[in-house]
This record gives C-alpha cells, structure tokens and sequence, in this order.
C-alpha cells in the first residue's frame, strides 16, 4: 500500500523564523511529488517535483526531492502569519497502467505562524 | 487559469435524503477528476477517479452505490450520496487534471456536508 508520511504534525513559529517540513514516501510506480497548502477551504498547489536534487522556488518557499531516500522537504524562510496552513505533500503514481495518476496524500504539517 | 468550482458549498440534509454535489473545471477541460473526503484535522483521503465516459474507479472500502459518481462532460462531474446518514458527514472536495497533462491537480473550494 502506497504510504505517505509527514512531519512534523504541527509547527508554532514566529513570523521571521524559518521552516523545514519533511515528507517521506512508500509508493510503487512513483511519478511526482507534489506540495499543496491548504487554508480555510480546498489546497492550492504549490509545486511539483519529479527529478531528484532540482530545487524549486517560489518566494520565499522552496523544495526539492531525492528519490534516492525517498523523501522531500519545504523550506519557508522568513515566514509571515499569512504561512499559517496545513502544508499536504502528496505523491503521483501511474494507476495501473492508466494514463491518468492518482494523488496518495500525506497527513499535512498544520503551521502556526505567531506575530 | 485552472479554476475548479465546486456547488453547493454547505448542505445540510436529512438522514435518509440524497444529495448531490457537482464539481466543474471552469477554464479548461478535465479528462479526470479526483474525489476526496477529508475529515476535521485530517488529510485528504480519495474515494474515487472518474473519466469523463466511463466508470469511476473507487478506492477500497468505498462504497460504489452509495456514493454515485457521474463524468458525462470534459468539465462536469457528479457525486451523489444517496440515503445519506450522520456518519456522512464531512468535507467533500473534488479535484481535476488538465487533458494531456498529469499529476498536477487543482482543487475545488469543497463542499461541507451536515447530514442530521
């Protein structure tokens, strides 16, 4: 069974601090990995990695992947209460020779950014 | 682009009544849409895949004819829960893949579910 697992589970920061969220995974027939952030109502999408050791930027967000270990991390540097979420990774995986991919969803990193 | 809409928002229904919650893909057309159920403080769990003229495939333990699954158009998909109970009570979220392009999955707003 494809398994993801995150950590931590929770985080209380202070706005400036930096964070690291981890992600590491189990799946057979790996294709992505994908970060969403999720506030009040559905996730919305942060980035998708499928090669090992590229990171990705975004602002002040970044991530990369190693598909070596099997795991992938999300930096927030100088973070701002508007960062308070729940951060979901989620991984990408052929669906029995589908064409499309099914999503197995970690259990999210819920962030508190304190003023 | 990539917007996903999601109707109605919040219902609140009997035991025993059917509801339905519709998911479009407003810009863009959806091969596949994803649904999820997502409990209070937990993460997004999938219940179903749906392709636009074809079954769903849904996941174990899901129950098929209880939750109805319907993708009669590139941007529409349906979920019914019929004779609903408490215990249906939850986040419903639908998602969506743009035709041609994988993985990458751009969420409805969700529907928030009270079944009394």
């Amino acid at each position: 069974e494809d398994k993801v697992v995150q950590s931590p589970l929770s985080l209380v920061v202070h706005e400036g601090d930096t964070v690291t969220l981890n992600c590491s995974y189990e799946v057979t027939n790996f294709r992505s990995l994908l970060w969403y952030k999720q506030e009040k109502k559905a996730p919305t999408f942060l980035f998708m990695l499928t090669s090992s050791g590229i990171e990705k930027k975004s602002g002040r967000l970044s991530s990369i992947l190693d598909k070596k270990e099997l795991f992938s991390i999300l930096n927030i540097t100088a973070t701002q209460t508007g960062d308070s979420a729940i951060y979901l990774c989620a991984v990408g995986s052929y669906a029995g020779g589908t064409s499309y991919g099914k999503l197995t969803f970690g259990q999210g990193t819920i962030l508190t950014v304190h003023p | 682009g990539a917007v996903v809409s999601q109707h109605p928002s919040r219902v609140i229904c009997k035991s025993g009544t059917s509801v339905k919650i519709e998911c479009r893909s407003l810009d863009f057309q959806a091969t596949t849409m994803f649904w999820y159920r997502q409990f209070p403080k937990q993460s997004l769990m999938l219940m179903a895949t749906s392709n636009e003229g074809s079954k769903a495939t849904y996941e174990q333990g899901v129950e098929k004819d209880k939750f109805l699954i319907n993708h009669a158009s590139l941007t529409l998909s349906t979920l019914t829960v019929t004779s609903a109970h408490p215990e249906d009570s939850s986040f419903y979220i639908c998602s969506a893949t743009r035709t041609g392009v994988k993985d990458t999955q751009y969420f409805g707003p969700g529907t928030r579910l009270t079944v009394l």
